[in-house]
């Protein structure tokens, strides 16, 4: 079947700090993978998306590629700021159109 | 840039009321979705919808719940008779027409509170 599984979190960072969040998957077929944004108070944000396999999603300084051999596709941004707190979410969406999230990690970056 | 557009943006309800969640879906989109999500917890897959019809829907989407399309714009959720555990926010979403890969658009919410 189809599932995500994300890092655990809260996760607590000083502002410039190096970000990862890690998110794995099952999946049937070639799925495609997305990582949400959701503000406090606000519904969800796509914040970067990848198609197929080695593409490499980016958006607002944040990066995620995706690893068919590994099956995962990671979080990355290199230097957080404050306005980065929220708590993101990663997602496939199967080869029908059925969605699949993962439990979501909550980030507070700290100045 | 279009939006899904919910309303209300929060309902508060007695328990064993009926509750009615609308959704606008942006207007060239043709699969409908409603999630739930239990205080900022994860994201719960209720139902999607597709030609007017139930596509697809989750253990949580019982009796107590359906969803309709009562005409070209609207995309409702209702809730007969609400239960203290009801109590989350609520999301619309949808996808566009003929995308095999794209991502769901979600709406800003609504929150339901079942007292």
């Amino acid at each position: 079947g189809n599932s995500v599984t994300q890092m655990e979190g809260p996760v607590t960072l000083s502002e410039e700090a190096f970000l990862t969040i890690n998110c794995t998957y099952t999946a049937t077929g070639y799925p495609s993978l997305f990582w949400y944004v959701q503000y406090p108070g606000e519904g969800l944000q796509l914040l970067l998306k990848a198609t197929k396999a080695d593409d490499k999603g980016s958006n607002k300084g944040f990066e995620a590629t995706y690893r068919k051999e590994t099956t995962s596709f990671h979080l990355e941004k290199g230097s957080v700021q404050v306005s980065d707190s929220a708590v993101y979410f990663c997602a496939l969406r199967s080869t029908g159109n059925q969605f699949y999230f993962g439990t979501g990690t909550s980030l507070t970056v700290i100045p | 840039e279009p939006e899904v557009t919910q309303t209300p943006s929060h309902q508060v309800t007695q328990m064993g009321q009926e509750v009615i969640l609308r959704c606008v879906p942006i207007s060239n989109h043709l699969y409908f979705y409603w999630y739930r999500q239990i205080l900022g917890q994860k994201v719960e897959f209720l139902v999607s919808f597709y030609n007017n019809e139930i596509s697809e829907k989750s253990e949580i989407f019982d009796d107590q719940f359906s969803v309709e399309r009562p005409d070209g714009s609207n995309f409702t959720l209702k809730i007969r008779s609400t239960k203290l555990e009801d109590s989350a926010m609520y999301f619309c979403a949808s996808i566009l027409r003929g995308t095999a890969t794209g991502e769901l658009f979600f709406g800003e919410g609504s929150r339901l509170t079942v007292l």
